[in-house]
């Protein structure tokens, strides 16, 4: 059973805190997302990854980064984290190929900046 | 830039009853693949369907049905005989050609089934 495996379904983390939210699949894909998900905004791209230690920014990269130092595991880095950065976190990957392909999902993680 | 729109924030119906789950898109690109999702409470999201742009052709699967129409950028989700088990939230999403994958997510529908 392919999977995405996110580490923590619940995080309670205090206002300036440098926060990891980490990602692994065990697919061999290559293209891997960090999304956030808020109520009535659906699911927006953060950061995307098509290959290790490579990164691109998504549509709201401010405040975060993330890193890729193997195929299986993506990373994304709260650098000081904010009480706006309140939100679920939801890691996606999918195969690469040369038409849009089924995006796997991890069960996301619910952060709460206090 | 692309764009999809998921007008119904939330619907409640009763089991038994068909509900549709109503996507817009906004597109500049010929080649492009539409998808839905569901997100149970569990929180992960399941996918349902993909389409491209080239098949209008509509689908279905069981109790779901899907209305791809190119004319009105619509690409529309029915459950007919809605169960409880249906009850989340619904994502609609586009992927251009060029797009690497990348999904544009509408703001989902929360459908609530109730017995």
């Amino acid at each position: 059973d392919v999977k995405v495996t996110q580490s923590s379904r619940y995080l309670v983390k205090r206002t300036g805190e440098k926060v990891f939210l980490e990602c692994v699949q065990d697919m061999d894909h290559e293209n891997m997302f960090w999304y956030r998900q808020d109520p009535g905004l659906g699911l927006r791209l953060i950061y995307f990854s098509y290959d290790v230690k490579m990164k691109e920014k998504g549509d709201i990269p401010e405040g975060y980064s993330v890193s890729r130092e193997k195929k299986e595991r993506f990373s994304l880095i709260l650098e000081s984290a904010s009480t706006n950065q309140t939100s679920m976190y939801l890691c996606a990957s999918t195969k690469r190929g040369g038409v849009a392909t089924e995006a796997f999902f991890g069960q996301g993680t619910r952060l709460t900046v206090v | 830039a692309q764009k999809v729109t998921q007008a119904q924030t939330e619907i409640s119906v009763v089991e038994k009853e068909d509900v549709t789950l109503d996507c817009v898109y906004e597109t500049r690109d010929t080649t492009y693949y539409l998808f839905w999702y569901k997100q149970p409470p569990s929180g992960e999201l399941v996918f349902l369907i993909r389409r491209n742009s080239f098949d209008e052709q509509n689908e279905i699967s069981g109790r779901y049905s899907w209305n791809f129409q190119k004319s009105t950028s619509s690409f529309n989700f029915t459950i007919t005989a809605s169960q409880v088990v249906d009850s989340a939230v619904y994502f609609c999403a586009l992927s251009g050609d060029n797009a690497g994958n990348m999904l544009t997510f509408g703001g989902g529908t929360r459908l609530m089934v109730k017995p």
